[in-house]
């Protein structure tokens, strides 16, 4: 099975700054998704951003943004111009294109941000 | 139009006692998702449904927990008998064959006294 690791169970930014959020994964499949959720203490699992592995472009919404890098199964997050309503549990997922619609969830970081 | 739905939002039991965990997937989507989610264990899937039928339950802790899915619009995640260590969040996720993501319910607080 595929694992994905999140290797900073905490992070803390101040608010209008800049933070990157850790992923990386394991598989030897070619074609897959990777996604970034949020969950904010209304526990209610937000779709932040999702990449497909076939593009080399690196996915962006709004101030969040993707460091894809594919030979070293690395996905970052990066969360520009922190805002207060950003502060949550972020989990990192990988889901494979090619054998099902089961999802692979890192153990989560936990955002503070500090106003 | 109308997000994953799971029902209850909250439930606080008895030891003993059987519990019923509630879901209705987005119209349309064919496959569904259980998770648990504890600060231990982290967010953990239970099972999951393509088109009505268990894809993978390896997941399920033991013989206690038990999933339905007797129609494309509704599932059930049962606990009998519960125990403390049930206590958890529990989420329900839905999407379809040909989308990316997984939508996902409100989840339900159970509590195990």
């Amino acid at each position: 099975a595929q694992t994905v690791t999140q290797s900073q169970p905490e992070m803390s930014v101040q608010e209008a700054e800049t933070v990157t959020l850790s992923c990386t994964y394991d598989t030897s499949e070619s074609d897959y998704y990777l996604f970034w959720y949020k969950q904010p203490p209304s526990r209610q699992m937000i779709l932040v951003i999702r990449q497909e592995a076939y593009k080399q472009q690196n996915a962006t919404e709004n101030r969040f943004s993707v460091n894809f890098q594919k030979a070293a199964k690395s996905f970052s997050l990066k969360i520009s111009d922190s805002q207060l309503g950003d502060a949550a549990m972020y989990f990192c997922a990988y889901r494979s294109a090619n054998t099902g619609n089961q999802f692979y969830f890192g153990t989560g970081t936990s955002l503070t941000v500090i106003p | 139009d109308a997000g994953v739905i799971q029902s209850p939002r909250h439930e606080v039991t008895e030891m003993g006692q059987e519990v019923t965990l509630r879901c209705k997937p987005i119209s349309g989507h064919n496959s569904l998702f259980w998770y648990r989610q504890t600060m231990m264990r982290g967010l953990e899937l239970l099972i999951y449904f393509n088109n009505n039928v268990p894809i993978d339950d390896s997941g399920m802790p033991e013989d206690r927990f038990s999933a339905k899915m007797p129609n494309a619009s509704f599932s059930t995640l049962k606990i009998q008998p519960s125990e403390p260590r049930d206590s958890a969040v529990y989420f329900c996720a839905s999407s379809w064959d040909g989308a990316y993501e997984q939508y996902f319910g409100p989840g339900t607080r159970l509590t195990v006294t």
